[in-house]
This record gives C-alpha cells, sequence and structure tokens, in this order.
C-alpha cells in the first residue's frame, strides 16, 4: 500500500493562477480531507468527504474547491491563488467519519504564492 | 464548535528528562482524542488515542490518559530521547477531527 500520496511536493505560484493538488488513497477510505497548515494555527481543516460525490466545509473554506468523483482522489483546486494561501497542504483519510480511527496523512504540499 | 487547546511552545528539554504536554478539549458528547506527532519535513503519524473516559493510549513510551472530570488528555513520557524532536498534535474528533495548534518539542543530548 502507498497510503495517501500528494502532488506536487513543491509549488510556486503567482497571484491569480489556478492548480490543483493531487491526493490519492489506496487504503479503500471513505473519508478524506484537506488541511492547512500555518506557523502558529496548527491544522485547519479546509473541506472534507465522506464519500463520493459527497463534500462539505471545514473551517477555512474560502478560495478553495473540491469534488470527489472516485473514492481514491480528492483534489483541492486553487481558481486564483493568493499571497494568503501560502501555506503546507495536507490530505488525510479515515475508513469511517475519523471518530474512532486514526486518519492517515499525506506527505504534504508546500505552496507558495507570489 | 468543538475546540482544543495545546500547550504552546516551543519546549526545549535535556535527554532523559520529563516531559508533559497539556491538551484539553471542548464538544459536545464524548469525541475521541488522538496525539498525533510531526517529525521535520513530513506529515502527521498517529502517535495514540483514546476512544472513551479513562482509556489510556500508549506508544513508544508516551501515554495519554482520557480524563472525562477534567476533559483533559495531556501528553506525557518518563525519559525523552533526542529522536523525540518533533511537533505534538492534540486532537478530537466526534465527526471531523479538530487539532491544537501544536507544540514543538525540541531534546538536547
Amino acid at each position: 500500500n502507498a497510503g495517501v500520496t500528494q502532488t506536487p511536493k513543491f509549488q510556486v505560484l503567482k497571484t491569480g493562477q489556478s492548480m490543483t493538488l493531487q491526493c490519492a488513497q489506496d487504503m479503500n477510505h471513505e473519508y478524506m480531507s484537506w488541511y492547512r497548515q500555518d506557523p502558529g494555527m496548527g491544522l485547519r481543516l479546509i473541506h472534507y468527504s465522506v464519500g463520493a460525490g459527497i463534500t462539505d466545509q471545514g473551517e477555512v473554506p474560502n478560495g478553495y474547491n473540491v469534488s470527489r468523483s472516485t473514492t481514491e482522489d480528492f483534489p483541492l483546486r486553487l481558481l486564483s491563488a493568493a499571497p494568503s494561501q501560502t501555506s503546507v497542504y495536507f490530505c488525510a483519510s479515515s475508513s469511517t467519519s475519523g471518530r474512532r480511527n486514526e486518519q492517515f496523512f499525506g506527505p504534504g504540499t508546500r505552496l507558495t504564492v507570489l | 464548535g468543538d475546540s482544543v487547546t495545546q500547550m504552546e511552545g516551543p519546549v526545549t528539554l535535556s535527554e532523559e528528562a520529563f516531559l508533559t504536554i497539556n491538551c484539553t478539549y471542548t464538544a459536545t458528547g464524548y469525541p475521541s482524542l488522538f496525539w498525533y506527532v510531526q517529525y521535520p519535513g513530513e506529515g502527521l503519524q498517529l502517535l495514540l488515542k483514546a476512544t472513551k473516559a479513562d482509556d489510556k493510549g500508549s506508544n513508544k513510551g508516551f501515554e495519554a490518559t482520557y480524563r472525562k472530570e477534567t476533559t483533559s488528555f495531556h501528553l506525557e513520557k518518563g525519559s525523552v530521547q533526542v529522536s523525540d524532536s518533533a511537533v505534538y498534535f492534540c486532537g478530537g474528533s466526534n465527526y471531523k477531527l479538530t487539532f491544537g495548534k501544536g507544540t514543538l518539542l525540541t531534546v538536547n543530548p
């Protein structure tokens, strides 16, 4: 098992550019989520999904879109990047809603928006 | 909504010192509680967890007990090593996982 994979590992964007952060898991997990990690802020939930075709907003959803067309993939889209979106992004998955089960994290994508 | 408050660092200790990182949570019902560890340049890994009151999670010499009466889940280790240097996150989950802000631990030889 590869677990949770994320691509790219590093990305530099200019303000206004768009891009998609990829996340995939091979554990057949229903629940997937995206977090951003900023110094002094811990991890904040951006969007999450409880299964294919179902997504919902987390704590900081503005500026990000998600979709879940398959169980395996959960891409995060930045439609018009802003410097405030400079952060490290982590994708995670678990076998249920996460209440009693471990969330598995990807290695992260470090994004810089100039 | 649910919230997790943990001791903010940084925490610097000498090898073999005793470690405590405090964590308290506020939530409806009784969430599952977790400690995750993040080593430099890596993602988060589950360190230990507890799913109900009085449960004790333990792993790699770390322990934490789910205290319903004080809504706490403090992380402890009796003798830290240099290799324990990392950022530690407390988390709680009723449905969505909510994290504390993380505590940077540095252990010096």
